[in-house]
């Protein structure tokens, strides 16, 4: 079974870009949740996506968007980056029968110069 | 979600068993405890999950007193790729919008020669 994949690995964008992140699910999971981590403020949740539903938000600016397709695919979107955006963005699944299980991709280090 | 509360930080040497300890006094009847494992720059890894009294797995351990408002997780001889933070999360186990997952600022382990 493969794992939650998320793409790029690596991006480095500039002051006022936008970015657009990706994260395919395990097969069958159907809830994503994307999450923000840096040194300071260590893991922090920004919001999950079940059945193309978002069913759960963080405390983040509406900058930070996303959507979830019929496949359970999610894509999330971040514009007008700021200095501050740079972090490891993770991407995690799970699955309706074993809620608290959540499989975690390997994540996008975004870079914001 | 029960809020959790553990120790910021922990030092080992390799061969020694790690207890974590985790405080969740609020609880909820249908609340699971699970812990995960993080290496730097990497997503957050499932290790095990109970509701009371133990849970072995072949990676770790964890105590759940009859009062379930703490657990602790159990690393038998440790070696230096234990070397991680590890998270402390209780929730509903089943589905729903209560599945949303918080992560603490977790416990750095460091493991020494």
């Amino acid at each position: 079974k493969a794992g939650v994949t998320q793409t790029p690995r690596y991006l480095i964008k500039t002051r006022g870009q936008q970015v657009t992140l990706s994260c395919s699910p395990i097969s069958g999971h159907r809830s994503v949740s994307w999450y923000q981590q840096t040194p300071g403020q260590g893991l922090q949740f920004l919001f999950e996506y079940f059945s193309e539903t978002q069913r759960n938000k963080g405390n983040f600016p509406g900058r930070f968007s996303g959507r979830q397709f019929s496949n359970s695919r999610s894509e999330m979107n971040v514009s007008t980056l700021e200095l501050g955006d740079s972090a490891l963005y993770l991407c995690a699944s799970r699955s309706v029968e074993k809620n608290t299980e959540a499989f975690f991709g390997q994540g996008t280090r975004l870079t914001v110069v | 979600l029960a809020k959790t509360t553990q120790p910021i930080s922990m030092d080992s040497y390799e061969g020694q068993e790690v207890n974590i300890t985790c405080s969740h006094n609020n609880i909820a009847t249908n609340d699971y405890i699970t812990w995960y494992q993080q290496f730097p720059s990497q997503g957050p890894r499932f290790i095990i999950q109970g509701y009371k009294t133990k849970v072995t797995n072949e990676v770790a351990s964890l105590f759940i007193p009859a009062d379930r408002k703490s657990s602790t997780l159990s690393l038998p001889r440790v070696s230096l790729s234990d070397t991680a933070v590890y998270y402390c999360l209780v929730g509903d186990q089943y589905g729903g919008s209560q599945g949303n997952l918080i992560f603490g600022k977790g416990t750095k382990l460091s493991v020494k020669p």
